[in-house]
């Protein structure tokens, strides 16, 4: 059974049009993460969230914004989206607490921009 | 941010052992040594993880160096379904954050 779901699988939005991409967790991890995969490169961390916690990193443009109404979703919101944002956007939970503290990745959301 | 460094790519032929080495020269005391691999068009998914010991799962075996300054993945008899981009991650202890490296892209020849 999908732990963490993201939906849609795939997303076509128009240039500067504001989407959200979506992401739920069954496993009550209280981090959550968003990343973005451009082709043929590895992840790039956009944010977490420890809880209600947000944690931004530095070089994540302010395009890029998201929300946590309570631990088992969490969205990613794409105010005015570019060419150059096209991409996988990978959601990710992880437990604090956890020695081990593996993540568990959704399947991603591929999006186009038009 | 990524503090592991790894080749970027290798090939196994089917059924042979594959080494995938990652050097972590900068590691601390209390950073765990993870493994991750990403099938394509997938999300990645967890394979390993260690301290100071080797470990062994179902997927796959870690040998990580006594000085804990490299590790080395091992599947002991690679598939085509094991052809994917492998990364090697260190968890810190305390921290959250939780970034990728460039990852090593496996290639498997029937």
């Amino acid at each position: 059974d999908a732990m963490v779901i993201q939906n849609p699988r795939y997303q076509v939005t128009q240039f500067g049009k504001p989407v959200t991409l979506s992401c739920s967790q069954t496993l009550n991890h209280n981090v959550m993460y968003w990343y973005q995969q451009k082709s043929s490169q590895a992840p790039k961390l956009l944010f977490h969230y420890y809880d209600k916690d947000f944690n931004n990193e530095a070089d994540t443009p302010d395009n890029f914004q998201s929300r946590r109404p309570n631990t088992s979703f969490c969205f990613l919101d794409i105010r005015s989206p570019g060419l150059g944002d096209a991409a996988m956007y990978l959601c990710a939970t992880s437990r604090v607490g956890d020695r081990a503290r593996e993540a568990f990745f959704g399947q991603g959301t591929r999006l186009t921009v038009v | 941010d990524a503090k592991t460094t790894q080749p970027n790519s290798m090939e196994s032929n089917e059924e042979e052992p594959v080494h995938l080495p990652c050097n972590h020269s900068t590691i601390s005391g209390t950073d765990y040594i993870h493994w991750y691999r990403q099938l394509p068009s997938q999300g990645p998914e967890y394979v390993i993880h260690g301290l100071t010991s080797n470990v062994n799962n179902r997927m796959a075996s870690l040998a990580i160096a006594e000085d804990r300054k490299s590790s080395t993945l091992i599947l002991h008899r690679a598939t085509l379904r094991d052809a994917a981009v492998y990364y090697c991650i260190l968890r810190t202890f305390t921290g959250n954050q939780f970034y990728f490296g460039t990852g090593t892209s496996l290639t498997v020849i029937p």
